[in-house]
C-alpha cells in the first residue's frame, strides 16, 4: 500500500529551527508538496519538490532524496503564527496526492 | 477576490437526510477535489474531475455523489447521511498534475 509517515507532533522555541520529516512509500513518484494548515482553516500550498535537493523560499527549506524517498521541511527563526499543522503529500504514478496525517508544531516563547 | 468558496460553513444534519455541498472557483482551473478530513488521518480524496464534464471516485467514494456542469462548480452530494460522515470537507482546485492544489475554508459536517 501507499503510505506517508510524518511525526505526529513536535514542539520547538521561538526563534530556533525545527526541521519536519516525511518519509513516503508510494506507486511511482511525480512530486511532493508541503502544505500548511492553521486550525480550523484550509491547509495552504509552502513548497514543491520533483528533483532531488533544497528548494529554499525565505525562512521555509524543503528537501527531497528521492532514492530514499524522503523529505523534510526547514522552518528557520521560528515566529509563534508559524504554530501549525504541516502537511506532507506526494503524487504517485496516476498523479494522485496522497497526503500524510500531519505533524502540528507547537511554538513556545 | 479570486479563490475557491464552499458553503456552508457548517451544518449538522439529522441521519438519513440528503446534503449537498457547494464548491465555486473562478480561478478557470480544469481539475477540482472533494476531500474529507478527519482527526488523525490525512487527507483523504471522496471524488475529482479533471475537467467539466468528467468525474472520477477517489479513495473514499461511497455514500457520495459529484457533478461537473460547468468549469466553476462542483458540488458534493450526500444522498443519505451516516454519521460516520462527520467530517470537514474541503474542495480544491488545480491547475493540472504539476500544480499546487488551492483549497475553500471548508465545510464541518455533523451527522446525528
Amino acid at each position: 500500500g501507499q503510505n506517508i509517515d510524518q511525526p505526529t507532533e513536535m514542539t520547538a522555541t521561538e526563534g530556533a529551527i525545527v526541521q519536519i520529516n516525511c518519509t513516503y512509500q508510494t506507486s511511482g513518484f511525480n512530486g511532493l508538496f508541503w502544505y500548511q494548515q492553521h486550525a480550523g482553516e484550509a491547509p495552504t500550498f509552502l513548497s514543491y519538490n520533483v528533483l532531488d535537493g533544497l528548494e529554499e523560499k525565505g525562512r521555509f527549506s524543503s528537501f527531497l532524496s528521492r532514492s530514499k524517498g524522503y523529505s523534510y521541511l526547514l522552518l528557520k527563526e521560528l515566529q509563534m503564527k508559524d504554530s501549525a499543522s504541516y502537511l506532507c503529500a506526494v503524487r504517485d504514478s496516476n498523479y494522485q496526492l496522497i497526503w500524510g496525517a500531519g505533524t502540528k508544531l507547537i511554538i513556545k516563547p | 477576490i479570486a479563490g475557491i468558496t464552499q458553503a456552508p460553513t457548517s451544518q449538522i444534519l439529522a441521519a438519513g437526510r440528503r446534503m449537498t455541498l457547494r464548491c465555486t472557483q473562478d480561478m478557470r482551473h480544469n481539475a477540482m477535489y472533494w476531500y474529507r478530513q478527519d482527526l488523525g488521518l490525512g487527507l483523504r480524496l471522496i471524488h475529482y474531475s479533471n475537467t467539466a464534464g468528467t468525474t472520477g471516485k477517489g479513495e473514499v467514494p461511497d455514500g457520495y455523489s459529484v457533478s461537473r456542469a460547468n468549469t466553476d462548480d462542483f458540488p458534493l452530494t450526500l444522498a443519505s447521511a451516516v454519521p460516520s460522515q462527520t467530517s470537514v470537507y474541503f474542495c480544491a482546485s488545480s491547475e493540472g498534475d504539476n500544480s499546487p492544489l488551492h483549497f475553500g475554508n471548508g465545510t464541518r459536517l455533523t451527522v446525528t
